[in-house]
């Protein structure tokens, strides 16, 4: 199973917006709305912002969201916040009772 | 608090083995599918097994190639993930989660290094 495709980098100025996008194939991401999305600050565990393609856990700000079209989802953060500024990671259900990421993408506040 | 703890990490020499284990306490642990994630240094985040509820349905990376064994003990609220034929590329931290399409709850992580 083949990692999601992530853009290593993103950056934004404070109150911005920055959309993260996370592409993969019809047989992970566009055949299953088991998108997830994870926040990981340096030397930190992952911390679970998006489930489900677009549901928020309990805690996390309405600032973050989700989407998918076809074989690409994406995660929006709006409102750049200093504390925004970690390392996001897409997972997708891969079929075959597998669990697939992405490669991650730094995410800069300017 | 919700809290997972993995223990067992160190280093070991390649063809080695090693167990890692995972505490639970503050939820229903036996309600809960389980996973192990792993972490390579300066990389990403990759799926490594999970296990449901009642033990009945174990699965692995294709990656591990049957080197791996996960299990669980609920009446002990305890993950176990024993790691044999240690190659160097299983050097990583390595993450228990709780959840099944999406894990909610994570551990701090224990590190693992196989090297001579």
């Amino acid at each position: 199973q083949s990692a999601l495709t992530q853009p290593p980098s993103a950056s934004g100025s404070p109150g911005q917006s920055v959309t993260i996008s996370c592409t993969g194939s019809s047989s992970d991401v566009g055949g299953y709305n088991y998108v997830s999305w994870y926040q990981q600050h340096p030397g930190k565990a992952p911390k679970l912002m998006i489930y489900e393609v677009t549901k928020r856990p309990s805690g996390v700000p309405d600032r973050f969201s989700g989407s998918k079209s076809g074989n690409t989802a994406s995660l929006t953060v709006s409102g750049l916040q200093a504390e925004d500024e970690a390392d996001y990671y897409c997972s997708s259900y891969g079929g075959r009772n597998n669990l697939v990421f992405g490669g991650g993408t730094k995410l800069t506040v300017l | 608090e919700v809290q997972l703890v993995e223990s067992g990490g160190g280093l070991v020499k390649p063809g080695g083995s090693l167990r890692l284990s995972c505490a639970a306490s503050g939820f229903t642990f036996s309600a809960y599918s389980m996973n192990w994630v792993r972490q390579a240094p300066g990389k990403g985040l990759e799926w490594v097994s999970s296990i449901s509820r009642d033990s009945n349905y174990i699965y692995y990376a294709d990656s591990l190639k049957g080197r791996f064994t996960f299990s669980r003990d609920n009446a002990k609220n305890s993950l176990y993930l024993q790691m044999n034929s240690l190659r160097a590329e299983d050097t990583a931290v390595y993450f228990c989660a709780r959840g099944s399409d999406a894990f909610d709850v994570w551990g701090q992580g224990t590190m693992v290094t196989v090297s001579s």
